[in-house]
């Protein structure tokens, strides 16, 4: 069946340092790639997202391209910073509709 | 601005208490969703609606059921609560026949079963 794999956290970073959290998928056909953020005591928030294949998805300085030649959306930010701290989840939208998630990376930055 | 409520942020039942954990969104959605989240595992669906009164099983449905009287408010119930139902669980909605179907999330129930 479908499915998402991310790196596995906990990422510890220093403020300024560059990010990468690896996303690969699998899934039948051309799904919707979404990257999700959840803060400390929130919900999930929508990060980014791609829908079709070499498209980039980017918001508040994190970047995403859809790579069909490698199943990948791997996420990435130049310079991070302390309020970045939270749960990172990759996630795709199958052919039928469904939501898939990854397990999560959480992503620690310091000052 | 889009909003996801759910009516408690914590939780403390005994084992075989019944359970009812409320969502609302305001935004109009078609389609609700019940997740939960637990540490290593992810999001996994539990239930989903697509309209009032109608009810799909996801891919964790044991244990629980639903209720979608009003198109604004979507239920979760735990008939008989076990320990092994301890968890974050995530409420959220969604508009049917978009392009990508983006879900709004709200900020969460964490129930403890003792």
């Amino acid at each position: 069946g479908d499915s998402v794999t991310q790196m596995e956290g906990p990422v510890t970073l220093s403020e300024e340092a560059f990010l990468t959290i690896n996303c690969t998928y699998t899934a039948t056909g051309y799904p919707s790639l979404f990257w999700y953020v959840q803060y400390p005591g929130e919900g999930l928030q929508l990060l980014l997202k791609a829908t079709k294949a070499d498209d980039k998805g980017s918001n508040k300085g994190f970047e995403a391209t859809y790579r069909k030649e490698t199943t990948s959306f791997h996420l990435e930010k130049g310079s991070v910073q302390v309020s970045d701290s939270a749960v990172y989840f990759c996630a795709l939208l199958n052919q039928g509709g469904k939501l898939i998630f990854g397990q999560g990376t959480e992503l620690s930055v310091k000052p | 601005d889009v909003k996801v409520t759910q009516s408690s942020r914590y939780l403390v039942k005994r084992t075989g208490e019944k359970v009812f954990l409320e969502c609302v969104q305001d935004m109009d959605h078609e389609n609700m969703f019940w997740y939960r989240q637990d540490p290593g595992l992810g999001l996994r669906l539990i239930y989903f609606s697509y309209d009032v009164k109608m009810k799909e099983k996801g891919d964790i449905p044991e244990g629980y059921s639903v209720s979608r009287e009003k198109k604004e408010r979507f239920s979760l119930i735990l008939e008989s609560a076990s320990t092994n139902q301890t968890s974050m669980y995530l409420c959220a909605s969604s508009f049917s026949g978009t392009v990508y179907n983006e879900q709004f999330f709200g900020p969460g129930t964490r129930l403890t079963v003792l």
